[in-house]
């Protein structure tokens, strides 16, 4: 499989603020990384396909201008988070797609909005 | 509208006994099903997967059963072990998408000793 990396694990900030999360690929080129939100008792949703060189993919209902993605490189992929509400609060969680279906998931980062 | 469903919240069972775990989708496009197990506050681990052209696939105790035309799948474990208490989720994706994995609510498994 793939190894994936986050960065933070964990992130407490203030209402208004933003906050960028790092998704990295240890040992795999990753031209696609996925990036999910998990609010309590619910299931993963996808928000966002991060294509290397090219803009990401929002689904629909996720901001674009709200919740920024860069993916510069093969090995990292960013989500920033702008202008934080309480509402944001959530378990951001990253993964690379080895092979079609395939998908390895970093082990996320908790953000807490205050 | 859920295309996967994972309709029991939570399961306890008895060390050594089956586990079942049940997940029901909606869209006859997925032709992929995944079984991802999670503990608190840490990513997915991918366990095990069926393509639709199948309808078993086994991985030493865990077993991934896929029926097909009651749009129905279900994981099993046996025997049970304490370590796989976890949340265990099901994902479903179909080849027209980018690999795009679309996740059921959880179940949460409880193997008791």
């Amino acid at each position: 499989g793939a190894v994936v990396s986050q960065h933070p694990s964990w992130v407490i900030c203030k209402s208004g603020t933003s906050v960028k999360i790092e998704c990295r690929s240890l040992d795999f080129q990753a031209t696609t990384m996925f990036w999910y939100r998990q609010f309590p008792k619910q299931s993963l949703m996808l928000m966002a396909t991060s294509n290397e060189g090219s803009k990401a993919t929002y689904e629909q209902g996720v901001e674009k201008d709200k919740f920024l993605i860069n993916h510069a490189s093969l090995t990292l992929s960013t989500l920033t988070v702008t202008s934080a509400h309480p509402e944001d609060s959530s378990f951001y969680i990253c993964s690379v797609i080895l092979r079609t279906y395939e998908q390895f998931f970093g082990p996320g980062t908790r953000l807490t909005v205050l | 509208d859920q295309q996967v469903k994972q309709n029991s919240p939570s399961l306890s069972v008895q060390e050594g006994r089956i586990s079942i775990l049940n997940c029901d989708y909606t869209n006859s496009m997925f032709d992929y099903f995944l079984w991802y197990k999670k503990y608190p506050a840490e990513g997915p681990t991918f366990l095990i997967s069926i393509s639709s052209i199948k309808d078993k696939n086994e991985d030493g105790r865990f077993t991934v059963f896929l029926n097909k035309s009651a749009k129905h799948l279900s994981l099993h474990i046996v025997p049970s072990q304490p370590g796989d208490s976890a949340v265990y989720f099901c994902a479903a994706s179909d080849r027209g998408s980018q690999g795009n994995l679309i996740f059921g609510k959880g179940t949460k498994l409880s193997v008791k000793p």
